[in-house]
């Protein structure tokens, strides 16, 4: 069955520090890979994607993430966590013949001052 | 561009009563979807649709239906309300299906009491 995990429901980091989100996903066919981030009340916006090619792929906000097929994982990564990136960061994968988004549960992220 | 606008933007209703919810996708946009999001069971995918017709369909109860119109706008139905269809939806957009990537709406927030 096609599955997105986020292994971590809830992280908090420290302003400055790095960051490394975690997901696994289980699809049959080369999958489309996507991040989206939602702020409380709001839908959600896209901060990357992966279809084929590269597989470190830079995003919005100084995002970046890195595909693994060997590893099932598309690893979402900042070096440097500001204050504003505190809010629910979901992992997603599909497209192709089959056109919705199957997402991780989510894991919301909390930046200490 | 203007990004997915979906109207009403909250909506409080009663168990059994029914209500229809709308978006509009961007510009030049065919390809519409609709999903649910509740603290329980995250984001699961309802349906999508392209040029008027339903492509995919998740697995939500028959109360649960939509449609597509001519120049793309879709809204979706939820008859006869439960309190467990409390939740936000979102719909999203792409210019047309398989691509995968989908730009999202802020959300219906619906609160059935």
């Amino acid at each position: 069955a096609q599955s997105v995990t986020q292994p971590d429901i809830h992280i908090t980091v420290s302003e400055g520090a790095s960051l490394e989100l975690r997901c696994n996903y289980s699809y049959g066919a080369t999958p489309y890979l996507f991040w989206y981030v939602q702020s409380p009340g709001q839908g959600l916006q896209l901060l990357l994607k992966y279809f084929s090619g590269d597989t470190l792929v830079q995003g919005i906000k100084g995002f970046e993430a890195e595909f693994k097929r060997s590893q099932s994982s598309f690893n979402l990564r900042k070096p440097s966590v500001h204050w504003s990136d505190a809010a629910e960061y979901f992992c997603a994968v599909g497209g192709g013949s089959q056109g919705n988004l199957i997402f991780g549960k989510g894991t919301k992220l909390s930046v200490k001052p | 561009k203007a990004g997915v606008t979906q109207t009403p933007r909250y909506l409080i209703k009663t168990r059994g009563q029914q209500v229809t919810l709308s978006c509009s996708p961007i510009s030049g946009h065919r390809s519409v979807s609709w999903y649910q999001q509740t603290p329980g069971q995250g984001l699961q995918f309802l349906f999508e649709y392209f040029s008027e017709t339903q492509r995919n369909k998740g697995n939500f109860p028959g109360r649960f239906s939509g449609r597509q119109f001519s120049n793309s706008r879709s809204e979706m139905n939820v008859s006869t309300l439960e309190l467990g269809d409390s939740a936000l939806y979102l719909c999203a957009s792409s210019q047309v299906p398989d691509v995968g990537e989908q730009f999202f709406g802020p959300g219906t927030r619906l609160t059935v009491l």
